[in-house]
């Protein structure tokens, strides 16, 4: 099976822009989740979807948004981009609640 | 997700275990102890889990103490391929959010 893609894996925005980051889940997985790692904060959660549905939401301001489409891929929205923004962004699937979390390699976002 | 203590660095030489400990004192009795690596500019990959039995997989043995405070990784033969940083974490099994503490930031030397 082919693992968690994220598209691009690297972007360079100003501020102000916004910004829309793709995720496809590990095929057969209906829970998709985001996460910004930065060297500062470390790993912290975005929010999760299943079933087109958000199910948790990390505490983190409403610039950022997703959505999940039917067929499992997400999309991560990013508006009026500030300077720390800057990030990698991650997102990871999972088939099951009890199943661990498979990651992709990221989207390094910079805005300048 | 509650904190775990890791040592900042470790070495280890190419072949031999790396043997890697971590402390969750405050570990609940349902919470799952989680082994993820990352290496440089990917996404963190998962290793192994276990609740409170010992653990092993293709990739590397998971040793959980009696009493669940501490739990040590095993990597049986490392490869430069592993240097990489390994977070521990200790969770519900169902359950999204996760927070990875600082990690071990392990050097496979040849």
């Amino acid at each position: 099976k082919a693992g968690v893609t994220q598209t691009p894996r690297y972007l360079i925005k100003t501020r102000g822009q916004q910004v829309t980051l793709s995720c496809s889940p590990i095929s057969g997985h209906r829970s998709v989740s985001w996460y910004q790692q930065t060297p500062g904060q470390g790993l912290q959660f975005l929010f999760e979807y299943f079933s087109e549905t958000q199910r948790n939401k990390g505490n983190f301001p409403g610039r950022f948004s997703g959505r999940q489409f039917s067929n499992s891929r997400s999309e991560m929205n990013v508006s009026t981009l500030e300077l720390g923004d800057s990030a990698l962004y991650l997102c990871a699937s999972r088939d099951t609640e009890e199943s661990p979390l498979h990651f992709g390699n990221g989207t390094r976002l910079t805005v300048t | 997700d509650a904190k775990t203590t890791q040592p900042p660095s470790m070495d280890c030489a190419e072949g031999r275990a790396a043997n890697l400990p971590c402390n969750h004192s405050t570990i609940s009795g349902n919470e799952y102890v989680y082994w993820y690596r990352q290496i440089h500019s990917q996404g963190p990959q998962y290793i192994i889990h276990g609740l409170k039995n010992n653990e092993t997989n293709e990739m590397a043995s998971l040793i959980i103490t009696e009493d669940r405070k501490s739990s040590t990784l095993i990597l049986p033969h490392a490869t430069l391929r592993d240097t990489a940083v390994y977070y521990c974490i200790h969770r519900r099994a169902a359950g999204n959010m996760l927070t990875f503490g600082g990690g071990t930031r392990l050097m496979v030397k040849p």
